[in-house]
């Protein structure tokens, strides 16, 4: 059973670097969304994509986050310019579409700024 | 606006003991309601669901009810083990026009701790 992957699990940078994440959605999920968790918070909807087409984005995703997914498979999250206040753990999630359509997690990447 | 607002952690029981977590929403329109649980170094996984009032999800042992009346989907279960130890999660998912489909809204996550 594949599920939700995403790479790396871990990212230690310094400050001001660039990071890229990479999710793997379940292989027939045609939906695909990010999240943002902090500790001791539950996680905050960042951007999602139906297919290779962004529909929503969330406020907290400022401009230094952008979300690609090209050709509507796997997606990749990047932070430039980035800040200790990025440093949390990215989840990405996928679901087929459809009401009450359940979103599967990956395990996550969790990111720290030096 | 969409929002979920759990109980307090942590909480810490013995085995076998009974478990509730409280779990109150506030939505526009009819939103469905989950229950994830994320276990230490992992991510989150579905625990259980309901899609409309009155409706019962349940599984491993845990239930809970959505209670329109209440705004409320407490979960419960009646013998608690160590290897329920983990933070649970409760959700809503909107499904008014008016709000974005597809994202959920979470709230803060409970801790808990059970011990032998």
């Amino acid at each position: 059973d594949t599920g939700v992957s995403q790479d790396p699990r871990h990212k230690i940078t310094k400050r001001g670097q660039n990071v890229t994440f990479r999710c793997d959605p379940i292989s027939e999920h045609n939906r695909l969304y990010w999240y943002r968790q902090t500790l001791g918070q539950g996680p905050e909807f960042l951007t999602y994509f139906q297919n290779e087409a962004q529909l929503e984005k969330s406020r907290l995703l400022s401009d230094r986050f952008s979300a690609e997914r090209p050709k509507g498979s796997f997606s990749t999250l990047e932070i430039q310019r980035t800040e200790q206040g990025d440093s949390a753990m990215y989840l990405c999630a996928s679901s087929l579409t459809g009401v009450n359509q359940p979103q599967h997690f990956g395990d996550g990447t969790r990111l720290s700024i030096l | 606006g969409n929002s979920v607002t759990q109980m307090e952690g942590p909480v810490t029981l013995s085995e076998e003991a009974f478990l509730t977590i409280n779990c109150t929403y506030t939505a526009t329109g009819y939103p469905s309601l989950f229950w994830y649980v994320q276990y230490p170094g992992e991510g989150l996984q579905l625990l259980l669901k309901a899609t409309k009032a009155d409706d019962k999800g349940s599984n491993k042992g845990f239930e809970a009810t959505y209670r329109k009346e209440t705004t409320s989907f407490h979960l419960e279960k009646g013998s608690v083990q160590v290897s329920d130890s983990a933070v649970y999660f409760c959700a809503l998912y909107p499904l008014d026009r008016g709000s974005t489909l597809g994202r959920l809204y979470f709230g803060r996550g409970t801790q808990l701790t059970v011990w032998p």
